[in-house]
């Protein structure tokens, strides 16, 4: 089974409010990432986990807070979001971060993100 | 530079009209060349994951080849089911914070006509 599951499917949201997503594998893969994808654009990493502890932050805002409770979840944390961070919230997650093979990322079917 | 280039950009077939889709790539040390299938508004659904020149993997219609500059992945046969857009990534070697980065081309969007 190479399944991540993200909740919610759908969000909209206001620019004072507080919300999250939440992703979840069950493969026992010690490496979580989150992405951010604009439309007719590729994945652009966001943050990644590894182990449980951030390892890389790609220079995003503070505004997008992640959080990994456990080796099976990660959380992003947003708060006073800006109109153009609407876009799809991709998490996946692989076997290992910086192994000596290729480590294939399996990704979650996105949260679609609005930001009025 | 590390640079990952996908073409051509948009591909129409008819049903049953094999083709194409070129990935070539400039990265010192490749660990792993990877293809993606991305439905709209959807994850990427992984497809093969290549490690070395002159590998190929196969997946019913899909056939994915890798040289040391690009990559092919061909489709026979191709059914209206096949649509979507495909996206390949690299990996390059361990090196600093950036341990791990997939590299993504824009991705080729496959349209196939019934």
């Amino acid at each position: 089974d190479t399944e991540v599951t993200q909740t919610p499917k759908h969000l909209v949201m206001g620019m004072t409010n507080k919300k999250s997503l939440k992703c979840e594998q069950h493969m026992g893969h010690r490496a979580m990432y989150w992405y951010k994808q604009k439309a007719k654009k590729p994945p652009e990493l966001m943050f990644v986990y590894s182990y449980e502890k951030l390892s890389i932050n790609e220079s995003v805002p503070s505004r997008f807070s992640p959080e990994c409770p456990n080796s099976s979840l990660l959380n992003l944390h947003l708060h006073a979001l800006q109109p153009e961070d609407s876009a799809l919230y991709l998490c996946a997650s692989s076997q290992e971060f910086s192994g000596g093979v290729p480590d294939t990322q399996y990704f979650g079917p996105g949260t679609r993100l609005t930001v009025l | 530079e590390d640079q990952v280039t996908q073409s051509p950009e948009a591909l129409r077939l008819q049903e049953g009209e094999s083709s194409s889709l070129n990935c070539s790539y400039t990265v010192s040390g490749l660990r792993g060349l990877f293809w993606y299938r991305q439905d709209p508004g959807k994850g990427p659904e992984f497809l093969f994951t290549l490690y070395s020149a002159g590998e190929e993997k196969e997946k019913e219609r899909l056939k994915a080849t890798l040289t040391k500059k690009e990559s092919f992945l061909h489709i026979t046969a191709p059914k209206p089911e096949d649509s979507a857009t495909y996206l390949c990534a690299v990996q390059g070697p361990n090196y600093g914070g950036s341990q791990g980065n997939l590299i993504f081309g824009k991705g080729t969007k496959l349209s196939v006509k019934p």
